[in-house]
Order: C-alpha cells, then structure tokens, then sequence
C-alpha cells in the first residue's frame, strides 16, 4: 500500500547551521510532494511543495529535493532560526485528482542556541 | 480572509456522547478534508469532499459522519464517542492538486 515515512524521528542542530530533513515514499505513482511544519499546538503550516516533473526546488531559505529514482524527498533549512523548531511532515498525493495527501510520521527539528 | 476556521477548540465527551466539529473555509475552495492526529504521529485522513454534496471516506472513517451542503461548510460528526476518538481533529480545504490549508485544531478528549 501507499506509505510515506521520516528516517529519523529527531533532527537537533545548531543555530546557523543548516537542517536537512529526509522523507521516503513508496508510491511510485505519486506526482505532487509537500513539505509541511506544524508548531505546537498549531495547524500544519505550508512550507514548500514540488511535483515530480522537477528534482529542486527554492523558497526562502528552503530548498526541497527530489529524486524519483530512489523515492527520496528532503528539505534543506538553510541558517537555521530557533522559529524553524517544529514538527516537519512530508505528504504525498495519491493517484487521482481528490488531493488526497498521505503523510508521514513527521520529524521533530530542535535549533540549539 | 479568515482561512480555515475550526470550533470548538477543545472538548471533553463522555463515552457514548456524539458531537459535530465545525469547518468553514473563506478561499471559496471546491476540496475539504477532515483527519485525525494522535500523539507524536501524522495525520490520517478520516474523510473529504470534492465539492458541495460530493462526499467520500479516507483512511480512518469508522465512527464518523460528514455533510456538504455548502462550498464553505464541512461538519465532521462523532455519534457515539469512543476513548479511541480521543485525538486532535484538523480540517484542511484546497483548489484541486494544489497545497491544503489548515485550520487550528479541535482537541478531543473521550472520557
């Protein structure tokens, strides 16, 4: 069946430095990706999203990355802030035109002063 | 625009009570969804509706009922609340194949 998991449930870095969170998908089928943040508390907050006719792309201090080939998702925070402390989630479209999101178990990113 | 809005915030029910959670969105979207958060996990997708009358079951929907009469409005209803019900309940809606926004939450508790 579909699934989308996060290989590593707690990612902590510096402040400054830069994050990289990683998502694996099994669907093969999927075409639309999102990254999602949901601080405490809070609805899931829209971050950045891709579809698979891409490998990259930018935001503001985001960049999500694609590779089809081994259905691998990551986000990059680049200098990370003690705001970017959140859960991430990566989500999946299912096949059709529902929208239907799949998502993962999420990871939580802790920033160290 | 206000986004989408969820009430109540919280709620405690006892075993057997029903209630209905309330969703309305002002983005004039055609897709809602409904899912459900349990600690330290993501969010499964309880039901969804591709427009107004037009509704249909995701992952987890035992236990739950929806309605659409309108584009803005999509109530999500408990009739005999379970402890396993206990959860964080997110309404999202969205333009087809395009990101979904959130609303802030219902926190339910089952007692």
């Amino acid at each position: 069946g579909e699934s989308v998991g996060l290989h590593l449930p707690t990612l902590s870095v510096q402040e400054g430095d830069n994050s990289i969170i990683n998502c694996a998908y099994s669907n093969s089928a999927s075409d639309y990706f999102i990254w999602y943040k949901q601080e405490s508390g809070k609805g899931p907050q829209f971050i950045i999203d891709i579809r698979s006719n891409m490998d990259k792309r930018q935001g503001q201090r985001v960049t999500v990355l694609l590779n089809k080939t081994v259905k691998h998702l990551s986000l990059q925070i680049a200098a990370t802030q003690p705001g970017d402390s959140a859960v991430y989630f990566c989500a999946e479209a299912s096949s059709g035109n529902t929208g239907k999101l799949i998502f993962g178990q999420g990871t939580t990113l802790q920033v160290k002063p | 625009n206000a986004g989408v809005t969820q009430t109540p915030k919280f709620r405690i029910l006892k075993i057997g009570q029903s209630m209905t959670l309330q969703c309305t969105q002002d983005m004039n979207h055609n897709y809602m969804y409904w899912y459900r958060q349990d600690p330290g996990m993501g969010l499964k997708l309880i039901y969804y509706s591709v427009g107004a009358g037009i509704t249909d079951k995701g992952e987890v929907p035992n236990g739950y009922n929806v309605s659409r009469s309108t584009t803005e409005d999509f109530p999500l209803r408990l009739e005999l609340a379970a402890p396993s019900q206990t959860s964080v309940y997110f309404c999202a809606s969205s333009h087809p194949t395009n990101e979904q926004y959130f609303g802030p939450g219902t926190r339910l508790t089952v007692t």
